[in-house]
């Protein structure tokens, strides 16, 4: 099976502008999760979907949103962007039904200027 | 806020050595789960242990929990340069599926 991507991988955007994420989970898998890393804070939670609705959500501003599509791939959202919202974005997927092991894309680096 | 304390912060050793790092946790979990990272990349899963098991192996890694004492370790035999990368702990908490991961240790092996 093809792993989970995520575009794009890199990402230069300006303070004030907003920004979309994309995140195509493992096939058969209906759970995405994502993460946001900093060298500050480390790994942090911003949102579970499972069958297109938000299940969960980390302790993060409502510039951060998300959706999922009928077919899994998720997007995420950030407006108004903020020089701290520079990070590594990770995207992970689970086949739910079982032990919730998380299979991880490569992420997307964004730069915010 | 990270859940997880993982210590040592940075462990370098030799190649051929054994690499340990262990994980504390502050709440009741499911599951434990150890991920490897290389240079900021994405993470790779490396071991999952549920709450009810108390050792896991696969291949040259051990896992083992403690959940009395909110603790786990991760053993790394035979270490090789491969090796090299930063070792988080993740719990997925009884209250929900989100995944809390711990500050990491960067291991580096020496050749």
């Amino acid at each position: 099976k093809a792993g989970v991507t995520q575009t794009p991988r890199y990402l230069i955007k300006t303070r004030g502008q907003q920004v979309t994420l994309s995140c195509s989970p493992i096939s058969g898998h209906r759970s995405v999760s994502w993460y946001q890393q900093t060298p500050g804070q480390g790994l942090q939670f911003l949102f579970e979907y499972f069958s297109e609705t938000q299940r969960n959500k980390g302790n993060f501003p409502g510039r951060f949103s998300g959706r999922q599509f009928s077919n899994s791939r998720s997007e995420m959202n950030v407006s108004t962007l903020e020089l701290g919202d520079s990070a590594l974005y990770l995207c992970a997927s689970s086949f739910v039904g079982g032990i919730n092991e998380q299979f991880f894309g490569p992420g997307t680096r964004l730069t915010v200027l | 806020s990270q859940q997880g304390e993982e210590d040592p912060q940075a462990l370098s050793i030799q190649e051929g050595e054994n690499a340990t790092m262990n994980c504390s946790y502050k709440t009741s979990i499911n599951n434990l789960q150890w991920y490897r990272q290389n240079s900021g990349r994405g993470l790779v899963h490396l071991i999952l242990i549920r709450s009810n098991e108390r050792e896991k192996h696969s291949g040259r890694l051990r896992v083992t929990l403690d959940t009395s004492k909110k603790s786990s370790s991760l053993l790394i035999t035979a270490s090789r340069a491969a090796d090299t990368a930063s070792y988080f702990c993740a719990t997925e908490e009884t209250s929900g599926s989100r995944l809390t991961f711990g500050e990491g240790t960067q291991l580096t092996v020496n050749p």
